[in-house]
């Protein structure tokens, strides 16, 4: 069964360095996704793309998080300066053509710690 | 109010009962309903869409109530293995694209 993969499954980096968190999501997907959630708490969306530009994004994505699919199969989240309170986990997920029914297939997710 | 609420729960039910739980949303022109299941520490897993003239799936049964704004969960004959957080979801279409939003979950610990 095709699945949504994520690396790494668990950073730990120092607050004030980047990050850069990797997707690959279902091949045949066309919208894609990120949600992170803090340690006992919701999932919370952060940004969608399709066609290669974002086409949402929440509060919580301000200018210290990009995304990218630089080469067609991968998906980036990169945050620029990670503070105290990015440590979460952060899913990646996609959806197909049919996205609009909004069935969203996740990956395993990465932990994010920062110190 | 919130996009989305659900009970935190938890539930706590023993082996085979039936068990229920709601889940509200504010925005009566959310579009598609959906039940996700999240086990600890992993990610969240579709268990079922939610019909407008609901739907089953095996011990599962899922409705949807436009007039009251809230959705339905039903499970007869409860495992071990649906212990679990289950979590609401909605999905509203904004001007742009679509807005998937999860609720906090319900947690459901079913006992022997």
């Amino acid at each position: 069964e095709p699945e949504v993969t994520q690396t790494p499954s668990h950073q730990v980096t120092q607050m004030g360095q980047e990050v850069i968190l990797r997707c690959v999501p279902i091949s045949n997907h066309l919208y894609f996704y990120w949600y992170r959630q803090i340690l006992g708490q919701k999932v919370e969306f952060l940004v969608s793309f399709y066609n290669n530009e974002i086409s949402e994004k929440s509060e919580i994505f301000d200018d210290q998080f990009s995304v990218e699919r630089p080469d067609g199969s991968n998906f980036t989240l990169k945050i620029r300066s990670t503070k105290l309170e990015d440590s979460a986990m952060y899913f990646c997920a996609s959806s197909d053509r049919r996205g609009a029914l909004g069935e969203l297939f996740f990956g395993e997710g990465s932990r994010l710690t920062v110190l | 109010r919130k996009e989305v609420e659900q009970d935190p729960g938890p539930f706590n039910v023993p082996e085979g009962a039936t068990v229920a739980f709601n889940c509200t949303y504010s925005n009566s022109a959310s579009q598609s309903f959906f039940w996700y299941r999240q086990d600890c520490r992993k990610e969240p897993k579709l268990l079922m869409s939610v019909y407008s003239s609901g739907n089953e799936d095996g011990r599962f049964t899922a409705q949807l109530n436009r007039a009251s704004q809230y959705i339905s969960l039903l499970i007869r004959d409860s495992k071990l293995s649906d212990s679990a957080t289950y979590l609401c979801v909605v999905k509203n279409l904004s001007e742009s694209a679509s807005k998937i939003i999860f609720g906090s979950g319900t947690r459901l610990s079913i006992r022997p």
